[in-house]
C-alpha cells in the first residue's frame, strides 16, 4: 500500500537560513503531490502543487522539487522567518484516487 | 469568499455518548471531505462526497461513524457510541472538482475529546 514518510523530528533553524523538508513515498508514483501548512489549532492550508512531469515549482520564497526516480519531494523555504514556524504536510494522490497525507514535519525558525 | 465552516469547534463527551459535527463547504464546491487528525499525525480521510453521493468511505468505521450530505451542500458527521480512541480533530474540507489537482480548502476543525 502507498506510504508517505516525512521527517518525524522537528526541524529547528535560524532566521534567514533555508529550511528544507523531505517527503518520501513508496510504491505507486502519484500524478501530483501537494504541500500544506498547518498552524496549531487550525486546519491545513494549501501551499503548492507539483505534477509528475514537473521537476520544480516556485512561489515567492517557496520551492518544491519532485523526483519520481527517487520517489521524493523536497520543500524549501528560503530566507526563513519566525512566521514560517508551523507544521508542513505533504499529500499525494494514491493509486485509488485518494489524497493521502504524511504525518507532517514541525518547523521552528528562531530569531 | 467565505471559507469552510465547521461547528462545534470543541466538544468533550464521555465514552459511549454520541456527537455530531456540522460542515458547510465553500459555495459551489461539489466535493466534500471529512478527515480525522489524531495529535501528531497527518489527516486521514474518513469519507468523500461528490455532490450528495459517497465516492469513498473505505476508512469510515461504519459501526459507529455515519455521515450524510443530503442536499449536496452541508454535511453532518456523527459518532455513536464514541470511544476513547475517537479523540481527534475532525476536519471538513471541500474542493470544486474532486481529486483532479484542484486546491482542497480545509475548515478549522472540530476538536473532540472523549473521556
Amino acid at each position: 500500500s502507498q506510504k508517505i514518510e516525512q521527517n518525524s523530528e522537528a526541524l529547528n533553524i535560524q532566521e534567514g537560513k533555508t529550511a528544507t523538508l523531505t517527503c518520501n513515498y513508496t510504491n505507486y508514483s502519484p500524478a501530483y503531490l501537494q504541500w500544506y501548512r498547518q498552524d496549531p489549532g487550525r486546519g491545513p492550508v494549501f501551499l503548492l502543487l507539483i505534477r509528475e512531469n514537473e521537476k520544480e515549482k516556485r512561489k515567492e520564497r517557496l520551492k518544491v522539487t519532485f523526483d519520481t526516480t527517487l520517489k521524493q519531494s523536497l520543500f524549501h523555504i528560503t530566507a526563513s522567518q519566525p512566521a514560517d514556524s508551523a507544521t508542513y504536510l505533504c499529500a499525494l494522490l494514491n493509486q485509488g484516487g485518494k489524497l493521502i497525507f504524511g504525518q507532517g514535519t514541525e518547523l521552528s525558525v528562531k530569531p | 469568499e467565505a471559507g469552510v465552516a465547521q461547528s462545534p469547534r470543541y466538544k468533550i463527551i464521555e465514552k459511549r455518548q454520541s456527537v455530531a459535527f456540522w460542515c458547510n463547504p465553500i459555495s459551489g464546491h461539489a466535493t466534500l471531505y471529512w478527515y480525522q487528525q489524531i495529535l501528531g499525525q497527518g489527516p486521514k480521510l474518513l469519507i468523500q462526497f461528490q455532490n450528495n453521493g459517497v465516492v469513498d468511505d473505505s476508512q469510515l468505521p461504519k459501526d459507529r461513524f455515519s455521515a450524510e450530505r443530503l442536499k449536496g451542500v452541508d454535511s453532518t458527521l456523527k459518532i455513536q457510541p464514541a470511544k476513547l480512541e475517537d479523540s481527534a480533530v475532525y476536519l471538513c474540507a471541500s474542493s470544486s472538482q474532486g481529486n483532479s489537482g484542484n486546491t482542497i480548502y480545509f475548515g478549522e476543525g472540530s476538536w473532540l475529546t472523549v473521556v
